[in-house]
């Protein structure tokens, strides 16, 4: 049962647009949500995080929307840069427990010139 | 400079030897985890443990062990009996329980079964 889902293998986007990347997830008591970057034979860079008590959160170049209502995350880019490229993950957890993330499978995003 | 330390970076066994893999962290976290990632995966968690000398089975424990004798370590096992262990191994720290932050990771352990 995959509880958070990225149904968007892969992405690409030129330099200078902004870069969507979408995430659902079908736990309704997940309450803290981050997104994760990651280059190839390295560990996820933690990115941005958000609360469900807010529905936005920026960090620079970096936005993340939470619709609680439709259980649905998205991470905006703006304006993407070549280093953006690599895969970006997803995550969830409960708070209060052993706050175990889940993960998403994973968008690969390409920033081409 | 605090971090998560993962030894070695590449590691290659044969069929039906145990082999463990090293996790250290400085960052004094109180919980660590221990993910798996297979291509086109995303990560699976193995084994997790919130404070010294407790841990508690992920969602694919079965062929795995682990320890946690000290607060900066959390050495993981593959054992004989994991049918597929050629994976990335990723361990990961993060502050305490209930508390809602990050999970900080190590750059993996690539292990190879032949």
């Amino acid at each position: 049962d995959q509880q958070v889902k990225q149904n968007s293998p892969s992405l690409s986007v030129q330099e200078g647009r902004i870069s969507i990347l979408n995430c659902d997830y079908t736990n309704s008591m997940f309450d803290y949500f981050l997104w994760y970057k990651k280059y190839p034979a390295e560990g996820p860079t933690f990115l941005i995080s958000i609360s469900s008590i807010k529905d936005k959160n920026e960090d620079g170049r970096f936005t993340v929307f939470l619709n609680k209502s439709a259980k649905h995350l998205s991470l905006h880019i703006v304006p993407s840069q070549p280093g953006d490229s690599a895969v970006y993950f997803c995550a969830a957890s409960v708070t209060g427990t052993a706050s175990k993330l889940t993960f998403g499978t994973g968008t690969r995003l390409q920033v081409t010139l | 400079d605090g971090g998560i330390t993962q030894s070695p970076k590449y590691l290659f066994r044969k069929e039906g030897q145990n082999v463990t893999l090293s996790c250290e962290q400085n960052l004094n976290h109180d919980a660590m985890y221990w993910y798996r990632q297979d291509p086109g995966q995303g990560l699976r968690l193995i084994y997790y443990s919130q404070i010294v000398n407790d841990f508690q089975k992920g969602d694919i424990a079965e062929g795995y062990s682990v320890s946690r004798e000290k607060k900066e370590s959390f050495p993981l096992t593959v054992t004989s009996a994991q049918k597929n262990p050629t994976a990335f191994y990723l361990c990961a720290s993060r502050i305490s329980l209930g508390v809602a932050s990050p999970l900080h990771f190590g750059n993996g352990t690539r292990l190879t079964v032949t």
